[in-house]
């Protein structure tokens, strides 16, 4: 019954490699988002999809890249991992036609030594 | 820009007492949406409640309620009858209704309900 999954939960990776973390939901919305939490707790969008069409892009680095193979996924992408990218990943999802609310992944918690 | 402030890094509530969460706004758009989120410690966000800037009452769910003060540009999150299961981290966010996907959150203040 898991509405929004993300896999892996936990990541430790050293730094330079280049890693992926998926995102499904199955609510069959239209719209997909990745958040980054830093460790001050600040949530902060990174990309939304819709419909395969990338709608924004808050000023990220161009080694993160969001790759979605369907509505139901919206995976992320990060090259050349820096030290900085740690943080708590979420994912979420909302209907085109209702934006009253965004239902949000576990989070996937990166760590980069 | 939109912009969301939560000033209460911190807060502590007794048990069964009500509590108010501070979030206040800043956009020039007339057409948006406040919402709250809690985090708790196993980490996921969940969706607690939502106010339209023209909604003209204010929302509430369950002992959720929102005061929604659109003058002051102020939305607050106000939790009756506190539980030890409310400790977490809250978050405030918005959204303005012309760029739907673009969704801006407060810092966040962490509730800790004693016994």
């Amino acid at each position: 019954d898991t509405a929004v999954s993300q896999t892996p939960k936990y990541l430790v990776t050293q730094m330079g490699n280049d890693k992926s973390i998926k995102c499904e939901q199955n609510l069959g919305h239209d719209t997909m988002y990745w958040y980054k939490q830093d460790s001050k707790k600040f949530l902060k969008i990174m990309f939304s999809y819709n419909n395969k069409e990338l709608i924004i892009n808050e000023t990220v680095p161009n080694r993160f890249s969001p790759k979605s193979p369907d509505k139901a996924h919206l995976n992320l992408h990060i090259n050349s991992l820096e030290l900085g990218d740690s943080a708590v990943y979420f994912c979420a999802s909302s209907p085109w036609d209702n934006q009253e609310t965004q239902y949000f992944g576990p989070g996937t918690r990166l760590l980069v030594l | 820009a939109q912009k969301i402030t939560q000033t209460q890094p911190g807060m502590f509530v007794q048990e069964k007492e009500a509590v108010t969460l501070d979030c206040t706004y800043d956009t020039s758009d007339q057409s948006y949406g406040l919402f709250w989120y809690k985090q708790p410690s196993s980490g996921e966000m969940i969706f607690l409640i939502y106010q339209g800037s023209y909604d003209e009452q204010n929302a509430t769910e369950g002992r959720y309620s929102l005061n929604f003060q659109k003058a002051r540009k102020s939305a607050n999150l106000v939790i009756s009858a506190s539980q030890l299961g409310d400790s977490a981290m809250y978050f405030c966010a918005m959204r303005v209704m012309y760029n739907n996907n673009d969704m801006r959150f407060g810092a966040g203040t962490r509730l800790t309900v004693k016994p």
